[in-house]
């Protein structure tokens, strides 16, 4: 089946970075684009960034710019999101999910499905 | 900050009928962009519930529909049941934030 596994917690200090990874398998992973979104302790959900796993562009929320990377690597259908200078409210749980849009339909709305099991993510002195 | 908005909290006893709302701007669900839904239960992945405003994935019982009308768009859960509880998130796409998708505020589901 479809299915998106992540690495596991992570605790780091703040202005350090942190790299989540995030495993598909299942289907052909440079076929769809692979997002990022965030809960951060609190906190609704919150979109941070795209990256297409067969071109490698990226597009990221304005908030995280400059702070934010996400990379593949596609010969193991493995994303990465690196996000740096980390501060406490930072802290919370990070899912990478696929992105699925109807392909004759106008404007184009990505969906995400599925979604990976979540990464926590700790920013603490 | 959510360019989308939902209510806190909608609740109802088993078997009843709730609504969410979501409501937008002309940036985003009034310019055409589809509205998706999920549903969140505390230390698992969100689940996709809904997507392309009306339609349900596999697996999503009939008991889910939604709508969408100018700048709005509506979850509703008929029948509700025990397993329907937790935190339902409305998301779409915004053009004015250089192609932002975006959620929305969130909405708690309580079965009395």
């Amino acid at each position: 089946q479809v299915q998106l596994v992540q690495s596991g917690a992570e605790v780091k200090k703040p202005g350090a970075s942190v790299k989540v990874s995030c495993q598909a398998s299942g289907y052909t992973f440079i076929n769809f684009d692979i997002h990022w979104v965030r809960q951060a302790t609190g906190q609704g959900l919150e979109w941070m960034g795209w990256m297409n796993p067969k071109s490698g562009n990226t597009n990221y929320a304005q908030k995280f710019q400059g702070r934010v990377t996400m990379t593949r690597t596609t010969p193991t259908d493995t994303a990465y999101m690196e996000l740096g200078s980390l501060r406490s409210d930072d802290t919370g749980v990070y899912y990478c999910a696929r992105g699925l849009y109807e392909t004759t339909h106008q404007p184009r709305s990505d969906w995400f499905d599925p979604w990976g099991q979540g990464t926590l993510v700790i920013v603490s002195s | 900050q959510s360019v989308l908005t939902q209510p806190p909290s909608v609740s109802g006893a088993p078997g009843q009928r709730v609504t969410i709302s979501c409501t937008g701007s002309s940036s985003n669900i009034g310019a055409g962009y589809d509205v998706h839904w999920y549903q969140h239960l505390r230390g698992t992945a969100p689940k996709l519930v809904l997507y392309g405003n009306n339609n349900r994935p596999s697996g999503v019982p009939d008991r889910f529909s939604g709508s969408k009308s100018g700048t709005s768009a509506s979850l509703a859960i008929t029948g509700l049941q025990a397993e329907d509880e937790g935190d339902f998130y409305c998301q779409s796409y915004d053009y004015r934030l250089s192609g932002s998708y975006v959620f929305g505020t969130g909405t708690k589901v309580t079965v009395l």
